[in-house]
């Protein structure tokens, strides 16, 4: 099975700062690879897939990029409504995976 | 709009059973793969299970392989989750999740709120 890692586990960051969320999977996924974006008592969230598209109506202050096992999340400019907790999910195998998650909160 | 609503989480014994519901509106339910993930307290997302448009294929965690089975009715774009044996472990907040594709489980564009499943002595 393939296992997903993230990094930092939690971040303290404070509004406007540039912030990148490090993903790293056990083998290669190609470009397989999405992150969410999950806040307290809400459903998760599609931000970006196939590494580095956004989903449709994120803002553009997140990208992502990345292939193979190595992947980042990167907010360039840190909004009070994107503290919350991001994971990255593999989708390279029949099963997905998710990391373990980033805690992003404030400084 | 994409509506998810799940249904039947409760309190269960160790070694019982509970079925879970999942209610669709809003798309053309027997078009996309449907997966249940779930979030045990302070602990992150777990994926849990996965059935296709048609139900032809389920795929399932090794944590919940032979214990639990996806089903889903698509004359009445609803998404079940049988679950049986359960463990302490088991407990957790089920979300019921839509798939941006119809074969293979690959990303999630919509979740529900989810449903609290306790398993307790």
């Amino acid at each position: 099975d393939i296992q997903m890692t993230q990094s930092p586990s939690t971040l303290s960051a404070s509004v406007g700062d540039r912030v990148t969320i490090t993903c790293r999977a056990s083998q290669s996924i190609s470009n397989w690879l999405a992150w969410y974006q999950h806040k307290p008592g809400k459903a998760p969230k599609l931000l970006i897939y196939k590494a580095s598209v956004l989903e449709s109506g994120v803002p553009s202050r997140f990208s992502g990029s990345g292939s193979g096992t190595d992947f980042t999340l990167t907010i360039s400019s840190l909004q009070p409504d994107d503290f919350a907790t991001y994971y990255c999910q593999q989708y390279d195998s029949y099963s997905l995976t998710f990391g373990p998650g980033t805690k992003v909160d404030i400084k | 709009q994409v509506h998810l609503v799940e249904s039947g989480g409760g309190v269960a014994q160790p070694g019982r059973s509970l079925r879970l519901s999942c209610a669709a509106s809003g798309f053309t339910f027997n078009k996309n793969g449907m997966h249940w993930v779930r979030q045990a307290p302070g602990k992150g997302l777990e994926w849990v299970a996965f059935i296709s448009f048609d139900g032809s294929n389920e795929y399932y965690a090794d944590s919940v392989k032979g214990r639990f089975s996806i089903s889903r009715d698509n004359s009445n774009n609803t998404l079940f989750l049988q679950m049986n044996s359960l463990r302490a472990e088991d407990t957790a907040l089920y979300y019921c999740a839509k798939d941006v594709e119809a074969i293979f489980g690959v990303v999630i564009d919509s979740w529900g709120q989810g449903t609290l499943v306790t398993v307790s002595s």
